[in-house]
């Protein structure tokens, strides 16, 4: 079983809906959550990033920790054609020279 | 400001041959690491590095080697590339503490025949 695991989609939405990605993970140790966007040939972008349980807001994307739970999820609301990507979330533990576990990876469509 | 930044971006190896990739990085960060990226694996930690001259391994280090000779740079060597090598390489950089965000640069797309 992986440390992270995360449906890799892909998912399709229209234009304006609310998009609610998820990650479950097996490591009582991670502290540190973190969603990555990625869109076609290019590298992997930080877009939220919490720290233990709660919830984090920027715009319309929010990012929930459930740390009792083991579940972390990603909520992008009026979504937008240009969300169109692959979300990675990742996670990593304190003290361990900022090694970060993946999740697969959810590929995201929005059709206008 | 570039960021990070790989070189080469793509590259056509035939079994057995060697190459080196190269990251750079102008963010001043302590921490460098490189990752492969495999459909449905996601990405996966081959080496990293905390600072000058030291270097670990992460998940997958086997078949590759890394170098960090400069603060700024950290180079990903095959020296003999197999089929199973074939994937996309991203490196990343950090600052040293625990709660900094990676940057990554745009990839390295690497065949290897």
């Amino acid at each position: 079983q992986k440390e992270v695991e995360q449906d890799p989609g892909p998912l399709s939405v229209p234009e304006g809906a609310i998009v609610s990605l998820n990650c479950t993970y097996s490591n009582s140790a991670f502290q540190y959550f973190m969603w990555y966007r990625q869109y076609s040939r290019k590298g992997p972008e930080l877009l939220m990033y919490t720290y233990s349980s709660g919830n984090k807001e920027d715009g319309r994307f929010t990012a929930q920790v459930d740390k009792s739970s083991k579940y972390i999820s990603l909520f992008i609301r009026d979504s937008q054609p240009s969300d169109s990507a692959t979300y990675l979330c990742a996670m990593k533990v304190n003290n361990q020279g900022g090694k970060l576990i993946f999740g697969q990876g959810t590929e995201l469509s929005v059709k206008p | 400001n570039a960021g990070v930044t790989q070189t080469p971006k793509f590259r056509v190896l035939k079994t057995g041959q060697s190459m080196t990739l190269l990251c750079a990085q102008d963010m001043n960060h302590e921490y460098m690491y490189w990752y492969r990226q495999d459909p449905g694996m996601g990405l996966r930690l081959i080496h990293y590095s905390v600072g000058e001259g030291t270097t670990a391994k992460g998940e997958v280090p086997d078949g590759y080697n890394v170098s960090r000779l400069k603060k700024q740079n950290f180079l990903l060597g095959l020296e003999s590339a197999a089929p199973s090598q074939t994937s996309v390489y991203f490196c990343a950089s950090s600052y040293g503490l625990s709660n900094q965000p990676q940057h990554f640069g745009d990839g390295t797309r690497l065949s290897i025949l």
